[in-house]
């Protein structure tokens, strides 16, 4: 079965930092795009970052750009999201999903980690 | 960016009658390629977004007949063709032909 599975989530205050993880598996994972998307409770999804599948190139939303590093480790089959620098306005839910050059979609998604950032 | 707007954003349906929702893009979602990266995704309360639908009008594996995609350039509509239990939430659309990736608001299909 193919899975994404977010971990790492928590609550930080402002300023702080925090990793997550996401792990996949039931697919072969270096050969994918990997992105992650962010939703405020409530609210709409945002899309936030993505990472080549060799890890060689990334991208990132300007709201987190020089504060959220994403990475991958190929041979652990996990994404990250390297979170400096936090701000209220990062409380969220974030997913990590997958990216299918074939569909030109976002075509598996985790269950999702909460980032809450709050004094 | 690119500006998803769709409407409505809320839509109350009677079981096993059609719901229609639009979604129009601030410019041209056709890609250099020859593509259009316009896909919709729905989500359930509590549960992560799903792929329904990809590039305009393909089924994603296991969505039902009962969904179709339609539309081109910047206006594009996903109909349920008769509305089950199941269909609530909230369906979004979600252009992936330029950077950064955007989404639309979402409209919440609601059972009356």
């Amino acid at each position: 079965e193919v899975q994404l599975v977010e971990s790492g989530g928590g609550l930080v205050q402002p300023g702080g930092s925090l990793r997550l993880s996401c792990a996949a598996s039931g697919f072969i994972f270096s050969t994918y795009w990997m992105h992650w998307v962010r939703q405020v409770p409530g609210k709409g999804l945002v899309w936030v970052s993505r990472i080549k599948s060799d890890g060689s190139t990334t991208t990132y939303a300007d709201s987190v750009k020089g504060r959220f590093t994403i990475s991958r480790d190929n041979a652990k089959n996990t994404l990250y999201l390297q979170m400096n620098g936090l701000r209220a306005d990062d409380t969220a839910v974030y997913y990590c999903a997958r990216w299918s050059d074939y569909y030109g979609a976002l075509d598996v998604w985790g269950q999702g980690s909460t980032v809450t950032v709050s004094s | 960016d690119i500006v998803m707007t769709q409407t409505p954003l809320s839509s109350p349906v009677i079981l096993g009658q059609p719901a229609s929702f639009s979604c129009r893009s601030s410019q041209s979602l056709v890609h250099s390629d020859g593509n259009t990266y316009l896909s919709w995704l729905h989500q359930r309360p509590g549960q992560p977004p799903r792929l329904l639908i990809y590039k305009i009008s393909n089924h994603f594996s296991g969505v039902p007949d009962r969904f179709s995609g339609s539309g081109a350039g910047t206006d594009f509509t996903l109909k349920i063709s008769r509305v089950e239990g199941d269909d609530v939430g909230v369906y979004y659309c979600m252009q992936s032909t330029h950077f950064p990736y955007t989404f639309g608001q979402g409209t919440k299909l609601e059972i009356k």
